[in-house]
């Protein structure tokens, strides 16, 4: 069955430093995104994506983060100054042109900022 | 932002018994759908309800897309050990992003 594959599983990082999650969606979706989740706490969005730009974006998503489709199968989050509140699992998801409102996440990356 | 009030916060029962939680809100949401997430792992999706009063099976789980719009409810039938975990609401308003609740914690006894 397809699914959404996100790398690092883990990744550690010192306050100030710039970090790149990645994500490779289900291959013939369309819409992709973005959410985190603080330990403990429920999943939040960050931001959407379809047709090479943002389609929304929430107030967490401020300007030290970016999105980017380098290519035609991976999908990246940077964060360019990580601050300590940045510590969370990030997860990426992704859904099809036919059923938009179906997401389906990755295993996420657990981004730990020192 | 829209928010989702699920209940209960987290829920114990012995193996075998029937579950039910719910999610509302203030608002009219134009879609539904539950997820579980186990420890370490991203959300799985369980169901998806799209119109209102529609009731969804996926096995031994049901749930429903309430009539107002504004609530739905998760019901886990004869549970078992691997049904452990955190079971999210989410839904879309407005055909904005997925909003999720704040999650039902549910432990299985033996």
């Amino acid at each position: 069955e397809p699914e959404v594959t996100q790398t690092p599983s883990h990744q550690v990082t010192q306050m100030g430093q710039e970090v790149i999650l990645r994500c490779v969606p289900i291959s013939n979706h369309l819409y992709f995104y973005w959410y985190r989740q603080i330990l403990g706490q429920k999943v939040e969005f960050l931001v959407s994506f379809y047709n090479n730009e943002i389609s929304e974006k929430s107030e967490i998503f401020d300007d030290q983060f970016s999105v980017e489709r380098p290519d035609g199968s991976n999908f990246t989050l940077k964060i360019r100054s990580t601050k300590l509140e940045d510590s969370a699992m990030y997860f990426c998801a992704s859904s099809s042109a036919g059923n938009r409102e179906k997401l389906f996440f990755g295993s996420g990356t657990q981004l730990s900022v020192l | 932002g829209q928010q989702l009030n699920q209940s209960p916060q987290s829920m114990f029962i012995q193996e075998g018994e029937d579950v039910s939680m719910n999610c509302t809100s203030s608002s009219i949401f134009n879609t539904w759908l539950w997820y579980k997430q186990d420890p370490g792992e991203g959300p799985v999706l369980l169901i998806a309800l799209y119109k209102a009063g529609e009731l969804t099976s996926n096995g031994r789980l049901t749930a429903q897309f309430g009539i107002t719009r504004k609530d739905s409810f998760l019901n886990i039938s004869a549970s078992i050990p691997s049904d452990v975990g955190i079971y999210f609401c989410a839904g879309h308003y407005a055909a904005r992003q997925l909003t999720f609740g704040s999650g039902t914690q549910l432990t299985v006894l033996p």
